[in-house]
């Protein structure tokens, strides 16, 4: 399996432009969770999608953040418009059901600068 | 709040030794463990986990030890190697709880010396 893939692996942009981070979950996977990753806080969870529809979206900070999971093999997370603050690494992850005991898998990260 | 978090930001570890990473649990109401492996540029991969009717598990090179009477949670690699340099996260939900309670500790950098 290629596992979680996501697009791009780094990303440099100017405040106010638009971000988009894309995932592709392992097929089968059922959810879907975008964490952010920062030195301050940590692994922070921000939405996650269950079947395509969003369950849990309590951390994503704030309206210019928004996710999308349009079918079950692609979603993603978008940042309009972009802040410095909004640099960190972004983690898309899935997971073949919410029960304990079964794993969360990780994509290798998009890692967003604004300048 | 209630939180995970963990005793020691860097542990410098000679190669061939054993390591022992720790992590303190403050909600009561966890009952599932995990930890994950985090190398350089890559997203966290998971290692081992434990559920609270257990106090140890064992996998290849690695054991979990869960005390639950004072909430402490360990992760021992044994005969360590380069390859075990990574950031090492503990973390912690109730068993029925959602992928969304999920709670992840700062992590510690563990660092292998030849």
């Amino acid at each position: 399996d290629a596992g979680v893939i996501q697009s791009p692996r780094h990303e440099v942009t100017e405040m106010g432009q638009e971000v988009t981070l894309r995932c592709k979950p392992i097929s089968g996977h059922d959810y879907l969770f975008w964490y952010r990753q920062t030195m301050m806080r940590g692994l922070e969870l921000l939405i996650y999608f269950n079947n395509n529809v969003p369950i849990d979206d309590s951390g994503m900070p704030e309206d210019r953040f928004s996710a999308k999971m349009p079918n079950a093999s692609f979603s993603t997370l978008k940042i309009q418009p972009s802040e410095p603050r909004d640099s960190a690494v972004y983690f898309c992850a899935s997971s073949l059901t919410v029960v304990a005991g079964n794993t969360i898998y990780f994509g290798e990260g998009s890692w967003l600068t604004v300048v | 709040g209630e939180s995970v978090g963990l005793h020691l930001p860097t542990l410098s570890v000679q190669e061939g030794d054993n390591s022992i990473i720790n992590c303190a649990y403050s909600n009561s109401a966890s009952d599932y463990f995990i930890w994950y492996k985090q190398e350089s540029g890559k997203g966290p991969q998971f290692i081992i986990d434990i559920r609270s009717n257990m106090d140890k598990r064992q996998g290849q090179r690695v054991t979990v030890l869960l005390n639950k009477t004072v909430k402490h949670l360990s992760l021992q690699i044994a005969a360590t190697q380069p390859g075990d340099s990574a950031v090492y996260f503990c973390a912690e939900m109730g068993a029925t709880d959602s992928w969304g309670k999920l709670q992840f500790g700062a992590g510690t950098q563990v660092v292998v010396t030849p």
